[in-house]
This record gives C-alpha cells, structure tokens and sequence, in this order.
C-alpha cells in the first residue's frame, strides 16, 4: 500500500513566524511531489511542486526533498492569517495518478 | 485562462438513483483525473484518462462507478443506484503534459458535492 504520512494538526504559528509541515512516504517510485493548499468547502489548489532533491523557493514558500529520505517538507515564511487552511502533500510517478496525505491543519493566528 | 470546471456543484440523490458528474478540463490538457475526497481525509484516487484512453481505473470502488472521455475532452463520471457511502466531494484534476520531463502539475476544479439520502 503506497502511503503519504502527515501530522493532522492543528499547527499553531503566531503571524509572521515560519510555519514548517512535513510529510514522508513509502513509494520509492515516486518521483513528483506537490503541496496543495485547501480553505474549508474548497478544492485543493496547487502550491508548490518539487522534482529533484533540495530546496525550491517561490515567493514565501520554500519545498524540501529528500529521496533517500523519503521526506518533503514545506516552510511559509513570515505567516499570514490567510494562509489558514489544511495543507496537503501529494506524490506521484510523474504522469501517473497522485497519492495524497489526510492533510496538515494551519493555524496562524494574529 | 479558464480552470477546470464541474457541474453539478452540489447534488443530492435518492439512495437507488443513478447521476452524472462533469468535468470540463483546461484547455489543451491531455490528461484527466477523477478523485474522490472523504471529509477530513485526502483525495484518493478514482481513474485517469489520456486523451480519450481510460488508462488506469484501478480506484473505483465498485462496478457502479463508470467513467467516460469519448472526445478526448469533457469527461462525465456516472454512479448508478447510489447508495450513502457514495457521498463525499468528487474532484476533477486535469495536467498538461504526457511526455518524460514533465512539468506534471495536476490542477483541480471545484468539486462536485454528492449527499446520498
């Protein structure tokens, strides 16, 4: 059974800290990893996606992998109110479909 | 440009009774991905089409699960005598690109939210 593992939550950071989530999974196949982002009675929306192993930045977010690891974090620099939802990861084999984690709770309060 | 997009947004059935849900995919994009989310969980996967191609249903649940892309394009995914473990929020992904190198972005519509009674 392939599985993306996060922590549920809720992850509390006071506004304009660094928020860190963090997710691990099993498939070793998996070569595509995404972080969506998803507000309460919406759809997941695409945050950030990651290839190869290392940091990639975009804007206040930065993405994490670790293949040996088998690990992919995501860090929001100065948090916002807004940024507010469950956040969840997602891997794949490329084309293939995606695996998708029960997601990580943020809260960023004032 | 337009996002993907899906109809109904909300539909509420009789236990028994058949429905149809639509996707309408961005524009261009070959591929196309049924999920199906449970509330507090993460979308689990359904089937995925390449074109008009079914490649891979090995995520519906049952054989009262059908999916369809006769044109290559707008996508229906049909539930027949519905019963109440069918209710959660079905989502439509659509991605661009099939060839090595990607990118393999999949970017999702807004869902359809199926309540079962």
């Amino acid at each position: 059974q392939k599985e993306v593992e996060q922590n549920s939550g809720p992850l509390s950071v006071p506004e304009g800290a660094i928020a860190s989530l963090n997710c691990t999974y099993s498939d070793r196949g998996s070569q595509s990893f995404f972080w969506y982002r998803q507000y309460s009675g919406k759809s997941p929306e695409l945050i950030m996606s990651i290839y190869s192993n290392g940091d990639k930045e975009d804007g206040r977010f930065t993405a994490q992998l670790n293949k040996a690891s088998q690990y992919v974090s995501l860090l929001i620099r100065d948090s916002q109110p807004s940024d507010s939802a469950t956040y969840l990861c997602a891997g794949g084999q490329n084309t293939d479909k995606l695996i998708f984690g029960t997601g990580t709770r943020l809260q960023v309060f004032p | 440009g337009a996002g993907v997009s899906q109809s109904p947004r909300y539909k509420v059935a009789k236990r028994g009774q058949d429905v149809a849900l639509r996707c309408d995919p961005i524009s261009g994009h070959v591929s196309l991905f049924w999920y199906q989310q449970a509330l507090g969980q993460g979308p689990e996967f359904l089937t995925y089409f390449q074109n008009e191609a079914q490649l891979d249903k090995s995520g519906l649940p049952s054989d009262r699960f059908f999916a369809e892309r006769p044109e290559g394009s707008v996508s229906t995914l049909k539930i027949q005598r519905t019963q109440q473990e069918d209710s959660a929020v079905y989502l439509c992904a659509s991605s661009l690109v099939i060839l090595a190198g990607g990118p393999y972005e999949q970017y999702f519509g807004p869902g359809t939210r199926l309540t079962v009674t």
